[in-house]
């Protein structure tokens, strides 16, 4: 079964510059997740999707991110216009509908260095 | 907000040494997970607790789940260079917050030859 696939791996761009980082959660997860993680922290939700919907978009700074399942499949994550405090690795998860006990699966992230 | 703590914040140590990691919340969780990331990579699921006391076993990890559900604990015997990452725990909860994790700040280790 393939994983969760991101892409891209890296992203370098300057300040004020606009980023979209793509994700393609497992074949039939229901659920996907972004999720930012500064360098040596735990990982903090941005958004969740349900399908097509979103169930928990509280943590997404929505002057500047926005993201979009339009299909229910695939995800774009955006950031415009980036900040110097976006630089992060930002990660994508999926996990079924009904799974046991909420596990997610993640994919390898892609790192962002905003200069 | 619920916050998970997770202590020590980084861990250096000899192979062939134990260690322990713990995570704590003022807040009950449904299930607890603990996740180990290498550099470059996403987490990756080591297991999941979900019973108030459970002790779970991995190899050389211990993994247990306090008795109100409100904190958890990882033990390593015998450390061992392949050990060496980021140890994160997650609190998932039931209800309408079913699927959403809150994640500790997590816990670097180095296991040195």
């Amino acid at each position: 079964e393939a994983g969760v696939a991101q892409s891209p791996r890296y992203k370098i761009i300057e300040k004020r510059q606009s980023v979209a980082f793509w994700c393609n959660p497992i074949s039939g997860h229901a659920t996907l997740y972004w999720y930012q993680q500064i360098l040596g922290q735990g990982p903090k939700l941005l958004i969740q999707f349900q399908n097509n919907g979103v169930v928990d978009d509280s943590q997404l700074p929505k002057d500047r991110f926005s993201a979009e399942r339009l299909k229910g499949v695939d995800s774009t994550l955006k950031i415009q216009p980036a900040k110097l405090e976006d630089s992060a690795v930002y990660l994508c998860a999926s996990s079924p509908l009904w799974g046991p006990k909420n596990i997610q699966y993640f994919g390898a992230g892609t790192r962002l260095s905003v200069l | 907000t619920q916050l998970l703590e997770q202590s020590p914040q980084f861990l250096s140590i000899q192979e062939g040494e134990n260690l322990t990691v713990y995570c704590n919340s003022s807040s009950v969780f449904s299930s607890l997970q603990w996740y180990r990331q290498e550099p470059g990579e996403g987490p990756v699921l080591l297991v999941t607790v979900v019973t108030g006391g459970e002790v779970k076993k991995l190899k050389r990890l211990t993994f247990q789940f306090g008795d109100a559900r409100k904190d958890s604990s990882l033990h390593i015997t015998a450390a061992q260079p392949g050990d060496t990452g980021l140890y994160l725990c997650a609190g998932a909860r039931g209800g309408t917050s079913y699927g959403k994790l809150t994640f500790g700040q997590g816990t670097i280790l180095t296991v040195h030859p």
